[in-house]
């Protein structure tokens, strides 16, 4: 089945403690992307990467690290997570940059 | 900036009727235009993808209409069931390639 995978599904973690946040898809895509997504702000881009070892910078990239070593993966890394990166983080793969996107079923983060 | 804004914010309609959902968004130059539905607690789940170079896409009860000139599409959805109940969210891919900018999405409420 062609899908985009994210683990853990929950976190709770405490205030910088380094955390990462996995993604994986099985379709062979060239483009993956991190989105987080708050009440009130919506969806939000992170990062983005376009091929291996092409990563650029979203909207909110601040506090954020991504690194795309293999196609098939794209995790997003949290050095030193803080309260205000409690969220709902969502991560897609396509085809390409401008072609229908596919969204993972999403990771909860809570920092205390 | 591309800024993307949806409105109704929230609409509750009873079985049987059919809808409309619309999106504008300020820079008409763009690429694609998507639109999605998430449901409580899960991912988002790609309903049709309009190229720029169309003007509107059907799956099943669904139409999608895009006015690239105008900055809108709507979303046309028939015969409501209450299977429908989701949120729905429009999303542009623009100029800037592997950008891909939200609206805060509409609430959907069939009821019986």
């Amino acid at each position: 089945e062609a899908q985009v995978t994210q683990n853990p599904r929950y976190l709770i973690t405490v205030t910088g403690k380094k955390l990462t946040v996995t993604c994986s898809q099985n379709m062979n895509h060239e483009y993956m992307s991190w989105y987080r997504q708050d009440p009130g702000l919506g969806l939000r881009q992170i990062y983005y990467s376009m091929n291996v070892e092409v990563t650029d910078k979203g909207d909110v990239p601040e506090g954020y690290k991504v690194s795309r070593k293999e196609k098939r993966n794209f995790p997003l890394i949290l050095e030193s997570p803080s309260p205000n990166q409690t969220s709902l983080y969502f991560c897609a793969s396509g085809t390409g940059g401008r072609t229908e996107a596919f969204f993972g079923q999403g990771t909860r983060l809570t920092v205390v | 900036k591309q800024e993307v804004t949806q409105i109704p914010a929230a609409l509750s309609v009873p079985e049987g009727e059919n809808l409309v959902l619309n999106c504008s968004f300020t820079d008409s130059a763009i690429y694609n235009l998507q639109w999605f539905r998430q449901d409580p607690g899960k991912g988002l789940t790609s309903l049709l993808l309009i190229q720029s170079s169309q003007r509107e896409q059907t799956s099943g009860r669904l139409n999608a209409s895009l006015d690239k000139s105008s900055g809108r599409s709507t979303l046309y959805i028939a015969a409501s069931q209450p299977g429908d109940s989701a949120t729905y969210l429009c999303a542009v891919w623009g100029t800037s390639y592997g950008k891909l900018t939200f609206g805060q999405g509409t609430i959907l409420t069939v009821h019986p």
